[in-house]
């Protein structure tokens, strides 16, 4: 089993530009979730997800989106892109109890 | 809502010594408490967890942590580090329902050193 992996591995956005990061998961994990990482302040929850079709927000939603089509995949979207969003994002899935953290991608905004 | 607090953000030590890094949380219902690791650009490992039972949890590579309900604490401890122990350290707590989510401190790195 891959567990979960992310791409790309680093990217470099203009302001303004938009770009997914993906998400994929091969446990058949139903719990599904998007973190943002800023040195100094731990992990943020960004959204996350039940199921397939189900999805929610966390704690520091605005500027991105996602969507949940299916059980394997959990794309982040940003839309406008601000030097705010300059960050390191994971994502994990979770068994009961457990979570399990992709590599994460590394996103600079400038 | 639950909340984490991590007082130390670095904590250095000499290889072979014992170190403890704290961790107290805020809550108004029963949690499950855990410690991950994250070892340079890398994602984050699960170390341990106390979800019930026993209020002492291991791993498999020496840390311990105790759950102290009266102080709301979750201690992480180690009595002989090594090199290889160096990473950032973060506790984390859930409630369990409304997608089971964590909530993280702030991380502690711990560096060790010859």
């Amino acid at each position: 089993n891959a567990g979960v992996t992310q791409t790309p591995k680093f990217r470099i956005l203009k302001i303004g530009q938009s770009m997914t990061l993906q998400c994929t998961q091969d446990m058949n994990h139903n719990y599904m979730y998007w973190y943002r990482q800023d040195p100094g302040m731990g992990l943020k929850l960004i959204y996350y997800s039940v199921g397939a079709g189900i999805t929610d927000k966390g704690e520091v939603p605005n500027g991105y989106n996602v969507s949940r089509s299916t059980t394997e995949d959990f794309p982040l979207r940003l839309e406008l892109a601000a030097p705010s969003q300059t960050s390191v994002y994971f994502c994990a899935s979770k068994t009961k109890y457990e979570q399990y953290f992709g590599p994460g991608t590394r996103l600079t905004v400038t | 809502a639950q909340s984490v607090t991590q007082l130390d953000s670095q904590v250095p030590v000499f290889e072979e010594a014992p170190v403890e890094l704290r961790c107290n949380y805020s809550s108004s219902v029963s949690v499950y408490l855990f410690w991950y690791v994250q070892y340079p650009n890398q994602g984050l490992q699960l170390l341990l967890k106390y979800l019930s039972g026993s209020t002492l949890v291991e791993s498999i590579n020496g840390f311990e942590a105790e759950f102290n309900k009266s102080q709301t604490s979750f201690h992480l401890r180690k009595p002989s580090v090594h090199i290889s122990d160096t990473a950032e350290y973060f506790c984390a707590v859930s409630v369990g329902g409304g997608g089971n989510k964590l909530t993280f401190g702030t991380g502690t790195q711990l560096k060790v050193e010859l």
